[in-house]
């Protein structure tokens, strides 16, 4: 299995500041059809996760542009220009080659 | 657009078997774009996989729930299914519907998700 690490786990912001979030694979992510398939998803306090990301930087349908990911093999970055209270909630990455998460990183406002 | 409504016991004794239902709105179960699957999240903790399944009866399974879980589809009632033997208190947990978008592997629409609490 591959196993998915992110740091920090938790993470107080304030408002209007950027965020960074990293996400490592304990293998590369590069599939042999030359695609990375790595996503971020968002889970707001009481609801479903959201896809945020796919392939590493391809923002979903509607997705503000606030939100950014990149990196590439095993390590990844998902990045908030500008954090705001809409934002709180449990961020995960997740690999699909026999999916797997991350453990989540709880971003707060402080 | 896609929408999927869990539906299922919320209470099963441990060692019987949990069952949920997945209903499938604004679209065809019989879609070559689609895996329909399930997730699962014990309360507080992170998201596990545990698996999916294409309409035509591919199934694919998290290694560590293989033995124990069984995903089918009914395609007459738009609705998939999950089966999880031989429950533990460790099953306790919110169980998500979830469509995966094939050839980009992305988990998109999410059902709301259902509590099973696992105890006698």
């Amino acid at each position: 299995d591959i196993v998915m690490t992110q740091t920090p786990l938790s993470l107080s912001v304030t408002p209007g500041q950027p965020a960074s979030i990293s996400c490592k694979s304990s293998q590369s992510l590069l599939h042999s059809d030359g695609k990375t398939y790595l996503s971020w998803y968002l889970q707001k306090p009481g609801q479903s996760p959201q896809l945020l990301i796919y392939e590493v930087s391809n923002r979903f349908s509607g997705v503000p542009d606030k939100f950014s990911g990149s990196g590439s093999g095993t390590d990844f970055t998902l990045k908030i220009s500008r954090v705001e209270a809409e934002d709180v909630g449990v961020y995960y990455c997740m690999q699909s080659r026999g999916i797997t998460f991350g453990p989540g990183t709880k971003v707060e406002i402080k | 657009q896609l929408q999927l409504q869990e539906s299922g016991p919320g209470l099963v004794k441990p060692s019987e078997t949990l069952s949920l239902t997945c209903t499938v709105s604004g679209g065809s179960l019989s879609s070559n774009n689609y895996y329909w699957g399930w997730i699962r999240q014990p309360p507080g903790k992170g998201l596990e996989w545990i698996g999916d399944i294409f309409y035509r009866g591919s199934t694919y399974y998290n290694p560590s729930l293989k033995s124990r879980v069984t995903v089918s589809v009914d395609t007459s009632k738009n609705q998939f299914s999950l089966k999880l033997s031989s429950v533990t208190a460790a099953d306790t947990a919110v169980y998500y519907c979830v469509t995966r978008i094939r050839y980009y592997d992305i988990l998109v629409p999410w059902g709301q998700g259902t509590l099973v609490t696992v105890s006698s």
